[in-house]
């Protein structure tokens, strides 16, 4: 069963940092491409970041660019985020959706981790 | 940067209703289009991808249509478990989505 498990989230203070983590099982990690959408509050989605699958290619919102660093590890399956000088406008639930079987669109997502930015 | 409206922004309909949902890119992404359902607390589904084609498992009832930069989600007959919000998303360039229809019970 194609799976991803998003943890790592939590509570943190405003210019704090925070990794999330992202399992994946049940496909060839390392053959596809990962992204970051997050969603806050009440609110729609926004696309964060992606990396290809070697890892060689990264991508960023502009919201996040020079903050956050999008990273993964092919050995152990997992992609991760490194969100460094937080803002109460960072929170969010973070997801990380892949492309496996639909033509460019996210047909694979996880359940989210909740990240609060907050005094 | 393309930029993604959806109308309405709630839709209110009864069970075994019609609902035509609508979605625009401020640029053409020609048929790079993904539509997307989300109940609370759960993440987003692929309901749609290609603007037309059905992801796996969706049932019949839904269906896409258009290209470039007008698109229309249809739900033919409403069930209970559809009422949601629908995310409409283009992939033609990084990906950005609209900001969704809630579609509620009349």
């Amino acid at each position: 069963e194609v799976q991803l498990v998003e943890s790592g989230g939590g509570l943190v203070q405003p210019g704090g940092s925070l990794r999330l983590s992202c399992a994946a099982s049940g496909f060839t990690f390392s053959s596809y491409a990962m992204s970051w959408v997050r969603q806050a509050p009440g609110k729609g989605l926004e696309w964060v970041s992606a990396i290809s699958g070697s890892g060689g290619s990264t991508y960023y919102a502009d919201s996040v660019k020079g903050r956050f660093t999008i990273s993964r590890d092919n050995s152990k399956n997992t992609l991760y985020l490194q969100m460094n000088s937080l803002r109460a406008e960072d929170t969010a639930v973070y997801y990380c959706p892949t492309k496996i079987a639909a033509a460019g669109a996210f047909d694979i997502w996880g359940q989210g981790t909740m990240v609060t930015v907050s005094s | 940067e393309i930029v993604m409206t959806q109308s309405p922004a709630t839709l209110s309909v009864s069970p075994g209703e019609r609902a035509t949902l609508s979605c625009r890119a401020s640029q053409s992404v020609s048929s790079n289009l993904a539509w997307y359902q989300q109940k609370p607390g759960q993440a987003p589904r692929l309901l749609i991808y290609g603007a037309s084609t059905r992801a796996t498992g969706i049932p019949a009832r839904f269906s896409g249509s258009g290209s470039g930069t007008e698109f229309t989600l249809t739900i033919s007959s409403l069930q209970s478990e559809d009422f949601a919000v629908y995310y409409c998303q283009q992939y033609n360039n990084w990906p950005a989505f609209g900001p969704g229809t809630k579609v509620d019970i009349k």
